[in-house]
């Protein structure tokens, strides 16, 4: 049974501050991982994807790797802002799984101005 | 293509009553997915659904929760007899064609559902 976890479960930086935010996943026979953002009481924001062939995937200020034969993957947040405070989410996609995603509980992240 | 749709926003019930959630995938889209997110606990699978088919309902509970996908018309998730413990937000994914390796999932904004 596939078990992803994050760390740390909440993280609190000023604003400017380069931060990592850490996902495991048990099962390496992934088909991608996805991470996601969600904002108090609203729905998520798929923020990048990375094929299980991927290393890593970037979207301006993010970037996202991925080590599947150790489990992990790690978002990179370059130059916080405080309009990135929100939930960061990890899901992946396990083979044999009628392609259904499996969730972290997610980074309660808070960028202070 | 205005994404996943899923009404109403927010859903307040008694106890005992019960609770209609919709979802509308994206146009073009047959493949629905819905997701319980309790509070303090990550999001939790529930259902997958194809056009006028269940798939996999390995995360439903056994009793008083119940999906279809009609062919024509959204898809409705059904609690019946809601309890307290109900209380969470629901959310839709849907996709076009098992090409999630390459896609991923675009979800709706969810609904909330508070049982008084």
């Amino acid at each position: 049974k596939q078990e992803v976890t994050q760390i740390p479960a909440a993280l609190s930086v000023p604003e400017g501050e380069n931060l990592v935010l850490n996902c495991s996943f048990t099962d390496s026979a992934i088909y991608n991982l996805q991470w996601f953002r969600q904002d108090p009481g609203k729905g998520l924001t798929s923020l990048l994807l990375i094929q299980s062939s991927q290393r890593e995937q970037t979207s301006g200020r993010l970037n996202a790797s991925l080590d599947k034969s150790s489990g992990r993957s790690t978002l990179y947040i370059a130059a916080s802002q405080p309009g990135d405070s929100a939930t960061y989410l990890c899901a992946v996609i396990s083979g044999g799984s009628n392609y259904k995603l499996t969730f972290g509980k997610g980074t309660l992240l808070t960028v202070n101005p | 293509n205005a994404g996943v749709m899923q009404n109403p926003r927010h859903l307040v019930r008694r106890r005992g009553q019960e609770a209609r959630l919709r979802c509308s995938p994206m146009k073009g889209h047959s493949h629905v997915y819905w997701y319980r997110q309790l509070p303090e606990e990550g999001l939790k699978f529930m259902v997958y659904l194809q056009k006028e088919n269940i798939i996999d309902e390995s995360g439903m509970p056994k009793e008083r929760f119940s999906a279809e996908f009609p062919k024509e018309g959204p898809s409705i998730l059904r609690i019946q007899q809601v309890v307290r413990g109900d209380s969470a937000a629901y959310f839709c994914a849907s996709q076009a064609v098992l090409a999630v390796d390459n896609y991923g999932y675009t979800f709706g904004s969810g609904t909330r559902l508070t049982v008084v």
